[in-house]
């Protein structure tokens, strides 16, 4: 079956440093990624996209990679604030296009001061 | 603009007793979802609906059922809830062209069957 899933469950960084998340996923049909962070308490936040025909996105502070050889995607976080203490999950759409989104299990981030 | 609006946001259900979460948006979106979001877990698909009249089954569609009446709602129901139903509800719309930023989430209804 599709799957999406998360390599580490927790991630610990300092203060101003790099962050890197990473997920793996099954569904080599999917054209589209997606991730989203989510507070402690709240719903799912957009962070950013891509398309499966991109490797690579920017947005602010944060940079999507997309490697389709081995299926995996990455969300770099530039100088990490304690505001992205966070839980960040990605998510594909598979093979279809009605907008079902398949999760990943999810990394928490946490940033130490 | 609300965005996407659930109730309630808490809900303490005996087995065996019944209810239904509300969802609505006043986005005017034709596609709306219900997930469902276990402890240290990434989001699992209940239903879904692409337009108003029609709905369909997602990942773990068992013990729910939904209606899709009018475009701005989309209400899940739980006929006889079970302890393995409490979880953290979460409903999300989006338009025509699926991309993220256009996928928005309700802040989650906490559903606690004891």
């Amino acid at each position: 079956g599709e799957s999406v899933g998360l390599h580490l469950p927790t991630l610990s960084v300092q203060e101003g440093d790099n962050s890197i998340i990473n997920c793996a996923y099954s569904n080599s049909a999917s054209d589209y990624f997606i991730w989203y962070k989510q507070e402690s308490g709240k719903g799912p936040q957009f962070i950013i996209d891509i398309r499966s025909n991109m490797d690579k996105r920017q947005g602010q502070r944060v940079t999507v990679l997309l490697n389709k050889t081995v299926k995996h995607l990455s969300l770099q976080i530039a100088a990490t604030q304690p505001g992205d203490s966070a839980v960040y999950f990605c998510a594909e759409t598979g093979s279809s296009n009605t907008g079902k989104l398949i999760f990943g299990q999810g990394t928490t981030l946490q940033v130490k001061p | 603009n609300a965005g996407v609006t659930q109730t309630p946001k808490f809900r303490i259900l005996k087995i065996g007793q019944s209810m239904t979460l509300q969802c609505a948006q006043d986005m005017n979106h034709n596609y709306m979802y219900w997930y469902r979001q276990d402890p240290g877990m990434g989001l699992k698909l209940i239903y879904y609906s692409v337009g108003a009249g029609i709905t369909d089954k997602g990942e773990v569609p068992n013990g729910y059922n939904v209606s899709r009446s009018t475009t701005e709602d989309f209400p899940l129901r739980l006929e006889l809830a079970a302890p393995s139903q409490t979880s953290v509800y979460f409903c999300a719309s989006s338009g025509e062209v699926v991309s993220g930023n256009t996928i928005y989430f309700g802040e989650g209804s906490w559903l606690t069957v004891v």
